[in-house]
């Protein structure tokens, strides 16, 4: 257990639709990043957060967005699925922003869109 | 940019034997290097990772990884390997830049370990 806690661990949605993915990093952590996992793309970062700011942005569409609160924990929102938008969807927490560190991961959420 | 690249999508190996897992990477400064499994319908574990020192970093599980600077190398291996090890394994590297560190990983390379 990494201590990364991601909710909602599936979700089935229709095409159009909004979802909400939600991570609790570990306790103490005040990174968290959002990384997509899919077949043909492979792991692809999204976005980081560093005690409630944006830090870097990777390969994140328009159509999603984030944000951390504060009491750390952060949400993804995808809007306007689209079928290729199904993914498992990481969660990352890290203990400093400038750690050589390793990453700590949730579990996942698998996210299919019909 | 910094990157990493995994050549093999597979590998396969019997239990007992030797296994490596091969990475090449690209980056501009000094390496920080990692290596992740994930294990089916779970996240990503860290099993370790080369910052600075000694070429042969051990790690996880029986795990170590072999730094290997002229060669931009960064496999990671195994003794002898377990039916239980086999997994998608990912090397990744940090990337960093003004207030923020990020990984980036490699494709993944699956490996079977077979009875």
């Amino acid at each position: 257990d990494s201590g990364v806690t991601q909710t909602p661990k599936h979700l089935i949605t229709a095409t159009g639709q909004r979802v909400t993915l939600r991570c609790s990093p570990r306790s103490g952590d005040l990174s968290v990043y959002w990384y997509q996992q899919s077949l043909d793309q492979g792991l692809q970062f999204l976005i980081q957060y560093y005690n409630g700011e944006e830090r870097a942005k990777g390969n994140i569409l328009e159509r999603f967005s984030a944000q951390q609160f504060p009491d750390l924990h952060s949400e993804l929102n995808l809007s306007s699925l689209e079928l290729g938008d199904s993914a498992l969807y990481f969660c990352a927490s890290s203990p400093r922003d400038s750690s050589t560190g390793e990453l700590f991961f949730g579990e996942g959420s698998r996210l299919t869109v019909l | 940019a910094q990157s990493v690249a995994q050549p093999e999508d597979q590998v396969n190996v019997a239990e007992g034997n030797p296994l490596t897992v091969k990475c090449t990477y690209s980056v501009s400064g000094n390496p920080y290097l990692f290596w992740y499994v994930q294990y089916p319908n779970r996240g990503l574990q860290f099993l370790l990772k080369y910052i600075t020192g000694d070429n042969l970093v051990k790690g996880s599980y029986g795990f170590e990884a072999e730094f290997n600077k002229s060669q931009t190398s960064f496999h990671l291996k195994k003794p002898s390997a377990l039916v239980s090890d086999s997994a998608l394994y990912f090397c990744a590297v940090r990337d960093e830049g003004t207030g923020f560190q990020k990984l980036v990983f490699g494709t993944g390379t699956r490996l079977l370990v077979s009875p």
